[in-house]
């Protein structure tokens, strides 16, 4: 079966401060996407960044970086500089298609 | 664009009523989610529609769960009869239909069953 595991239910740091969250996933696929998903406490999810598994280059976006080892099927978060705003659930997803496989998601508290 | 558009965004009714969630995903989406969020099973899918055509239901819990895509602006989630089981946040998301592509989430609605 395939898997997403998020083994930080919590975390926080202070403003301004570095921080990464893991994701591990279990498929036996070798072409797949993978996601992290922000979820503020408004509740509407919304795509942080994706990563295409084919892909050896990290994917970025301004704050917030993957590191993607394939073959170790790992797939972190990092965020830089963490704002305020950057408080909510980071939920981690792959897929091939329509269907996602989702991690159970992890609590970001920034503090001020 | 004003996104994925959700209603009710919150609805508290009794065990046994029925209950309709309303969903106007993004014009141009040919793809359509009805997801189901809670804490213990975190965040299911329900039913997949393409073109207005559902292709998987497989995440229906049973019976009482209906999906409807009428035409490509619209589509509905029916729970009939309620039960305090069903209470959580459904979501509904559009998609373009290519893989590693955004879904894009509406804002929820919130179910409480009492």
């Amino acid at each position: 079966a395939q898997t997403v595991t998020q083994s930080q239910p919590e975390m926080s740091v202070q403003e301004a401060e570095t921080v990464t969250l893991s994701c591990t996933y279990d498929t036996s696929e070798s072409n797949y996407y993978l996601f992290w998903y922000k979820q503020p406490p408004s509740r509407q999810m919304i795509l942080v960044i994706r990563q295409e598994a084919y892909k050896q280059q990290n994917a970025t976006e301004n704050r917030f970086s993957v590191n993607f080892q394939k073959a170790a099927k790992s797939f972190s978060l990092k965020i830089s500089d963490s704002q305020l705003g950057d408080t909510a659930m980071y939920f981690c997803a792959f897929g091939q298609s329509y269907q996602l496989i989702w991690g159970a998601g992890t609590k970001l508290i920034i503090k001020p | 664009d004003a996104g994925v558009i959700q209603s009710p965004r919150h609805e508290v009714t009794e065990m046994g009523q029925e209950v309709t969630l309303r969903c106007k995903p993004i014009s141009g989406h040919n793809s359509l989610f009805w997801y189901r969020q809670t804490m213990m099973r975190g965040l299911e899918l329900l039913i997949y529609f393409n073109n207005n055509v559902p292709i998987d239901d497989s995440g229906m819990p049973e019976d009482r769960f209906s999906a409807k895509m009428p035409n490509a602006s619209f589509s509905t989630l029916k729970i009939q009869p309620s039960e305090p089981r069903d209470s959580a946040v459904y979501f509904c998301a559009g998609w373009m239909g290519v893989p590693g592509n955004t879904i894009y989430f509406g804002e929820g609605s919130w179910l409480t069953v009492v």
